[in-house]
């Protein structure tokens, strides 16, 4: 099955400044990479999202990078702020038989924005 | 509109009993996937259901089960509760049948203590 390894665990940037959070897949079939953000106690909200016919989607102050030859993706933020803290996790969807199709999620990244 | 819903908000039981948690997907969305996050971990792939069929189901002990109605919407079962249980359960819905490039759409959760 699939198995994504995301990196780093915790990460501290100063407001303003820009934060990198990096994600691995196994699986060479999947094709859909979202990005979540989960504020403590709530659902993960999705913030973008790549399917594997492009290689970079940018929304405002967030990005998002895929190389399907190194089996990797990179959720990109810049000009961070405060709100910006919460816990990121990234995604891939996979088939797992019989007409299925499951995300598995990396361990998360808890960003801190420190003002 | 109206989107995806769980009951209840939150639920506490003890070891050995059972528990039923529900879900209503978005109008329109045939699709229902359940998923396990335990503190400070990225939600685990329990079950997914389409047109009412199991169509996957993740590593877990047969004490899960699920089932979804022909409204679409669904139940998950857990028996014989044990302390690891103690997690948010995640409700997912989607419009087109399960494949590798759909969006999922989270409920707020289930937030389910065993004590």
């Amino acid at each position: 099955g699939e198995n994504v390894e995301q990196h780093p665990s915790t990460l501290s940037v100063q407001e303003g400044d820009s934060a990198v959070i990096k994600c691995t897949y196994s699986d060479s079939a999947s094709n859909y990479f979202p990005w979540y953000k989960q504020e403590l106690g709530k659902r993960p909200q999705l913030i973008i999202d790549i399917r594997s016919n492009v290689g970079e989607k940018k929304d405002q102050r967030i990005a998002v990078t895929l190389n399907k030859t190194a089996k990797h993706f990179s959720l990109h933020i810049t000009e961070t702020q405060p709100e910006d803290s919460a816990v990121y996790f990234c995604a891939a969807r996979s088939h797992s038989g019989a007409g299925s199709y499951q995300l598995t999620f990396g361990k998360g990244t808890k960003l801190s924005v420190i003002p | 509109d109206a989107g995806v819903t769980q009951s209840p908000t939150h639920l506490i039981k003890t070891r050995g009993q059972h528990v039923t948690l529900r879900c209503s997907p978005i109008s329109g969305h045939k699709s229902v996937s359940w998923y396990q996050q335990v503190l400070g971990q990225g939600p685990q792939f329990i079950f997914q259901y389409y047109e009412k069929e199991e169509r996957g189901r993740g590593n877990f002990p047969d004490r899960f089960s699920a089932r979804q109605f022909p409204n679409y919407s669904s139940e998950l079962n857990v028996n014989a509760l044990l302390l690891g249980d103690s997690a948010l359960y995640l409700c997912a819905s989607e419009l087109f049948p399960p494949n590798a490039y759909n969006e999922q759409f989270f409920g707020p959760g289930t937030r389910l203590t065993v004590l």
